[in-house]
């Protein structure tokens, strides 16, 4: 079947504007994350999703990030006023379940680059 | 918190070879799980192996295996038979139970020499 896809592939914009990521989890699976990855780094944890509880938000780095995640399937990042530190590979991942047994599944990622 | 290491930037490896890359973690938690993530130069982060914490052998799928010793918060994994098509970045990650999230390393990238 389909894995996670993610648009777009890349995104490059100015300094000051919002952006908007976007994530399709695999049919059927409850559980939805985004991590960051920034140059030469390992991926940081942003936010994550399951069924319809209140999503973990303890990873997003200011409150220029905000994710939503519609009908339980697709999800929306959104950054505000972009700064140049925003520059980074934003994977989106998902799960069958939640639970520390399940797999995370990635998708291939959107690079960011800020001007 | 949770914290991985891995000490080893870059590796490289002769086509056909066997190679280990490390990995050390640090947690307080006694059941949780460990995962080694290859990815390529597309960027998708494909799943290599698993371990669960509670089981004593350690995992193995086909030229994969891994070194899980639980007492030192070591998990290694050793490639066999080298091929072109692992080059790649690999991530070693943990995540325990009730926390949702994979914590990780930084990584280290494998060369393969023809």
């Amino acid at each position: 079947g389909a894995g996670v896809s993610q648009s777009p592939s890349n995104k490059v914009t100015e300094k000051g504007k919002d952006v908007e990521l976007r994530c399709d989890p695999i049919s059927g699976h409850t559980a939805l994350y985004w991590y960051r990855q920034s140059l030469g780094q390992g991926l940081e944890f942003l936010i994550y999703f399951q069924g319809n509880s209140a999503p973990d938000k303890s990873g997003l780095p200011s409150d220029r990030f905000s994710a939503e995640r519609t009908g339980g399937s697709v999800s929306t990042l959104t950054i505000q006023r972009t700064q140049q530190e925003d520059s980074a590979v934003y994977l989106c991942a998902s799960s069958l379940a939640s639970g520390a047994q399940e797999t995370q599944y990635f998708g291939p990622g959107t690079r960011l680059l800020v001007l | 918190a949770q914290t991985v290491t891995q000490s080893q930037p870059e590796m490289s490896v002769q086509e056909a070879e066997t190679v280990t890359l490390s990995c050390t973690y640090d947690t307080s938690e006694s059941d949780y799980y460990l995962f080694w993530y290859k990815q390529p130069p597309s960027r998708q982060m494909i799943l290599v192996i698993r371990q669960e914490a509670y089981k004593q052998q350690n995992a193995t799928e086909n030229r994969f295996s891994v070194n899980f010793q639980k007492a030192a918060k070591s998990f290694s994994l050793k490639i066999s038979d080298s091929q072109l098509g692992d080059a790649a970045m690999y991530f070693c990650a943990y995540k325990g139970f009730g926390n949702e999230k994979l914590t990780f390393g930084t990584g280290t990238r494998l060369t393969i020499i023809p």
